[in-house]
This record gives structure tokens, C-alpha cells and sequence, in this order.
């Protein structure tokens, strides 16, 4: 299996514009989570999916952020008008199960750069 | 809420043994992880412990007391490679697979 793929690897964008993260997970694998990690922050969830459900969204970090999962296969991130403090790696997991002892399988992680 | 506390960085010579630290604060705990990280590279699983003790898998070791919501990560024969963060992490309180991840421990392995 190629792992959980991200896309794109960098992004480099303006502030006010629309950026798209894109997370296909590793197949057969029915949670998926999508993290935020900056020097400041740390690791933060922000949203996570159970067999295509959004199951909590606690950690999206206002309404500007918001998660898709039309399918078992693909995932996107949308941060409409970005701003400069959006600027992070963003990384997308994936587990077969739903208990924390289940493995996470991160992606390669999308370093976005919004001037 | 959920909180745990690492060393921000520890520095050991290759070949030695090194002991990484993790408290945490939660409830209903079921399990604690551990996750390596590269600079510039994802969080890799390293293990999950449950019950109190120690597991081992190879170089590396991990030890649980959940009395004393407290638990290491060991490190064995040091290598160049190991030179990374590690972070400690817990499930948030009321569910089993989300996660909070410690602020991370960063480790350099020197010669």
C-alpha cells in the first residue's frame, strides 16, 4: 500500500484566497483525522471522520475551516479566505479502527505558506 | 480537559540509553502512545500501552503507571537515527480514538 497520500506537499498562497488540502487515505481504513502542527501549538486535531462521518469538529478552528469526506477514499480540507496564521503543516491520518490503540497512519503532510 | 507534560529536549551520546518522560492528566483513560517524528517527516506510531509495565520492541521500550498517570518511553544503543521528536499521546476524555498529543520531546543523539 502507498500509505495515506497528500496533496499538494506545499502550498504557497495569498491571504484572502481559497485553499484546498486533499487527503486520500490508506484503503480499507474507516477513520480519518486531519491535524494542524505549528512550533506554538503542537499537534492539533481538527476534525475526524468515521466511515465517511464527520464525528467531531471541535477543533476546526473557526468557520473559515471545513472538511469533507464524500467517499472512503478521498478527504479535503478547505480554508476559505485563508489568513497568514493559517500557515502550518497540515497532516491527514488514517486507523481501521476507532480505539486509541489503533495505529495512525500519517500522510507526508501539507506545508501551507499564506503571505 | 486533557493535558500532558514532556521534557522540551534531551540530548544523549549514540550508543547510551535514554529515558523520555510523559505525565498526563485525563479521564477515563484507555492508553497511552507514543509517536516519533523526523524534522520535516510525518509522526510515525512507535507503541500503545494499556496496562501498567513495561513493553518492549527491539531498541526501544515503553512503560505505563496509571497511578501515577505517568509513563516513559527508553531509547536502548542510541543511534544517529534516532535523533527526532517524540510525542507521548492520550485519548480526549469520552472517546476512545482522538487524540491529544504531548508538546513533544526533541531529541539529539551526538557522537
Amino acid at each position: 500500500d502507498a500509505g495515506v497520500i497528500q496533496s499538494p506537499r506545499h502550498e504557497v498562497t495569498e491571504m484572502g484566497q481559497e485553499v484546498t488540502l486533499r487527503c486520500k487515505p490508506i484503503s480499507g481504513h474507516n477513520s480519518l483525522f486531519w491535524y494542524r502542527q505549528t512550533m506554538m501549538r503542537g499537534l492539533e486535531l481538527l476534525i475526524y471522520f468515521n466511515n465517511n462521518v464527520p464525528i467531531d469538529d471541535s477543533g476546526m478552528p473557526e468557520d473559515r475551516f471545513s472538511a469533507k469526506m464524500p467517499n472512503a477514499s478521498f478527504s479535503t480540507l478547505k480554508i476559505q479566505p485563508s489568513e497568514p496564521r493559517d500557515s502550518a503543516v497540515y497532516f491527514c491520518a488514517s486507523t481501521s479502527g476507532i480505539d486509541s490503540y489503533n495505529e495512525q497512519f500519517f500522510g507526508p503532510g501539507t506545508r501551507l505558506t499564506v503571505l | 480537559g486533557q493535558s500532558l507534560e514532556q521534557p522540551s529536549e534531551v540530548t544523549a551520546v549514540e550508543g547510551a540509553i535514554v529515558q523520555i518522560n510523559c505525565t498526563y492528566q485525563t479521564s477515563g483513560f484507555y492508553g497511552l502512545s507514543w509517536y516519533q517524528q523526523h524534522d520535516g517527516g510525518a509522526p510515525t506510531f512507535l507503541s500503545y500501552n494499556a496496562l501498567d509495565g513495561l513493553e518492549e520492541t527491539g531498541r526501544f521500550s515503553s512503560f505505563l503507571s496509571r497511578s501515577d498517570s505517568y509513563g516513559y518511553l527508553l531509547l536502548q544503543e542510541l543511534q544517529m537515527k534516532d535523533s527526532a521528536s517524540y510525542f507521548c499521546a492520550v485519548p480526549y476524555t469520552g472517546t476512545a480514538s482522538k487524540l491529544t498529543f504531548g508538546t513533544g520531546t526533541r531529541l539529539q543523539v551526538t557522537l
